[in-house]
């Protein structure tokens, strides 16, 4: 059976301070890791990974992965209060399913 | 001009009875999925759909059975609801997987939190 595990389970910082997410996983046929960041709605997509060693970044957020040790790191740099979020961690394997891990709460403190 | 949108976004319901969540998307995706996300905010796989035809079956009881008119709508109806099934159930969607991998990520919907009294 597909497996995520996201660590830490939350973590508090203050503004200005970087975080880094920790997500491993077990997943056969695998196509891709996601990551979102999810408040109090919908998970809202921040990055898809499919090749290792390549970091995709988006503002103060990047992502990186590894696929021959199974992991993937989520940074965020210059934290903000509006990063404060469950970050979540899923993998792609076939037929598009989405196994999901279960998440990091960040809170950012003023 | 929500990309996907599910109706309700609020169900309190007493056990033992039937009801339904719909789902839509003006994404002009293929593919489309429901989710159960329970209170340790594991969100786990039930259904998905591709082009109207069930790919995804995940072990969900009987008792849930989604149903998809058309590519853009799937909706979950629920007979005999349970305690355990108070959750929050998300919509999303995506393109076809069969384009690749990598290329689609999944779009979600606001979620449907269902209360069992």
């Amino acid at each position: 059976e597909d497996k995520v595990v996201q660590s830490p389970l939350s973590l508090v910082v203050h503004e200005g301070d970087t975080v880094t997410l920790n997500c491993s996983y077990e997943v056969t046929n695998f196509r891709s890791l996601l990551w979102y960041k999810q408040e109090k709605k919908a998970p809202t997509f921040l990055f898809m990974l499919t090749s290792s060693g390549i970091e995709k970044k988006s503002g103060r957020l990047s992502s990186i992965l590894d696929k021959k040790e199974l992991f993937s790191i989520l940074n965020i740099t210059a934290t903000q209060t509006g990063d404060s979020a469950v970050y979540l961690c899923a993998v792609e394997g076939a037929g598009n399913k989405l196994t999901f891990g279960g998440g990091t709460r960040v809170l950012v403190k003023p | 001009d929500t990309a996907v949108s599910q109706t309700p976004k609020y169900l309190v319901t007493q056990m033992g009875n039937d009801k339904s969540i719909k789902c839509e998307q003006n994404l002009g995706h293929d593919t489309m999925y429901w989710y159960k996300q329970d209170s340790k905010k594991f969100l786990k796989i039930m259904f998905s759909y591709n082009n109207k035809e069930l790919i995804i079956n995940e072990t969900v009881p009987n008792r849930f059975s989604p149903k998809s008119p058309d590519k853009a709508h799937l909706n979950l109806h629920i007979n005999s609801l349970e305690l355990g099934d108070s959750a929050v159930y998300f919509c999303a969607s995506s393109q076809d997987p069969l384009l690749g991998p990598g290329n689609q990520p999944q779009h979600f919907g606001d979620g449907t939190r269902l209360s069992i009294l």
